[in-house]
């Protein structure tokens, strides 16, 4: 079966630009996670999705960053304008139903900001 | 602020020798723990989860233990393989009934061949 999918696998931009990730979940399920994963940490949850709607977003910096997921299915998370200290992993996982089924991860994006 | 930590921050072990990787809570009232593993440049991938009503769970060559006593949360591997070699996360599910994970900081395990 295939896996989350993400693109791109790397980016690197300079502060106070614009970049966007992309991210195709496992088909059929319902329930999207955006992570950042700051060198040396573990993932931070950002937002979650249930098919189109947001669940949570109470870590988004939504000062800068933002996520769609129009049509229940890929998701994009944008940051406007970028700085030094969102240089992370993006991580894009998804789970069947969201209720105590196992999130599956993508590979992620490496973004550095210069 | 409630958070999720591990005691030590590396760890090497002996190919065939049996690995044991620790982490502490502060949540109380946390009732679901998962243990990923994540391999360089890889996502974290699911090992084996326990809730707060168990105190052991077994899986393939894994063993989670929990002591909410001391909050405390142990991933057990035997007979450690170089392909264990990684960087493992315990976490812990918040969000009620779903997947919204607080992740510690990770112990980075290398399998001396």
């Amino acid at each position: 079966e295939a896996g989350v999918a993400q693109s791109p696998r790397y980016k690197i931009i300079e502060k106070r630009q614009s970049v966007a990730f992309w991210c195709n979940p496992i088909s059929g399920h319902a329930t999207l996670y955006w992570y950042q994963q700051i060198l040396g940490q573990g993932p931070k949850l950002l937002i979650q999705f249930q098919n189109n709607g947001v669940v949570d977003d109470s870590q988004l910096p939504k000062d800068r960053f933002s996520a769609e997921r129009l049509k229940g299915v890929d998701s994009t998370l944008k940051i406007q304008p970028a700085k030094l200290e969102d240089s992370a992993v993006y991580l894009c996982a998804s789970s069947l139903t969201g209720e105590d089924t196992e999130a599956f991860f993508g590979q992620g994006t490496r973004l550095t900001v210069v | 602020g409630e958070s999720v930590g591990l005691h030590l921050p590396t760890l090497s072990v002996q190919e065939g020798d049996n690995s044991i990787i620790n982490c502490a809570y502060s949540n109380s009232a946390s009732d679901y723990f998962i243990w990923y593993k994540q391999e360089s440049g890889k996502g974290p991938q699911f090992i084996i989860d326990i809730r707060s009503n168990m105190d052991k769970r077994q899986g393939q060559r894994v063993t989670v233990l929990l002591n909410k006593t001391v909050k405390h949360l142990s991933l057990q591997i035997a007979a450690t393989q170089p392909g264990d070699s990684a960087v493992y996360f315990c976490a812990e599910n918040r969000g009620a009934g779903s997947y919204q994970l607080t992740f510690g900081k990770g112990t980075k395990l290398s399998v001396i061949p």
